[in-house]
């Protein structure tokens, strides 16, 4: 059984540009919901998907979207990156959206 | 009242101690209280976690202890050691109004054992 696995694991964008991250969910889990965890800080949370569709969102601006694809792997796009964007972007996926969240490594994002 | 306040945000503990970290919630809807462990550069790990239907879990060296009255939750690492020193946060879900079982994280809590 493989666990969550998101690329790349470091990024440098610079400000204005669009980014994309990916994410695979483990294996047997059709939920994803990705994070934002700023340095020194709790990871916050974007938005979650289920069954293709996005069904609940944090506090972040639509500039933040994301999709999931039928093998329930997911992408977070991040247009106009601001310098605040700068975070470690993480994905968490779960059983039938159960409560159960198990997070990969991480994607390191730094914007310029 | 989505929010969880955690603490102390930095724990010294020597070898072989009881590490106490602490949590409290506002939100009565929520029905899960995860603890998670992160390393440097490394995604968060599930630890343990507890459901308001039981007063405590425990599993090895980590329990969690939990008071639905007072809406307070704890993680208690007995015989701590160095390997693990790390930033622990707690967290708590409930069934969101879309349906989505979103984590409120703690602001975290680094740990540093002391061989």
């Amino acid at each position: 059984e493989t666990g969550v696995t998101q690329s790349p694991t470091h990024l440098i964008k610079t400000r204005g540009q669009q980014v994309t991250l990916r994410c695979s969910s483990q294996s047997g889990h059709n939920t994803v919901s990705w994070y934002q965890q700023a340095l020194g800080q709790g990871p916050q949370f974007i938005f979650q998907y289920y069954r293709e569709e996005e069904n609940g969102r944090g506090n972040f601006p639509p500039r933040f979207s994301g999709l999931q694809f039928p093998n329930y792997s997911s992408e977070l796009n991040v247009n106009a990156l601001e310098l605040d964007d700068s975070a470690l972007y993480l994905c968490a996926s779960s059983p039938l959206r159960q409560s159960e969240a198990f997070f990969g490594q991480g994607t390191r994002l730094t914007v310029v | 009242q989505q929010q969880v306040k955690q603490s102390p945000q930095s724990l010294i503990v020597q070898k072989g101690g009881i590490s106490i970290i602490n949590c409290a919630y506002e939100n009565t809807a929520f029905d899960y209280f995860p603890w998670y462990q992160q390393f440097p550069g490394k995604g968060p790990a599930l630890l343990i976690a507890i459901r308001p239907d039981v007063s405590e879990k425990k599993e090895g060296r980590f329990t969690i202890s939990f008071n639905k009255s007072a809406k307070q939750f704890s993680l208690h690492i007995m015989d701590s050691q160095p390997g693990d020193s790390a930033t622990y946060f707690c967290a708590a879900s409930g069934l969101g109004l879309q349906g989505a079982q979103k984590l409120v994280f703690g602001q975290g809590t680094r740990l540093t054992i002391n061989p």
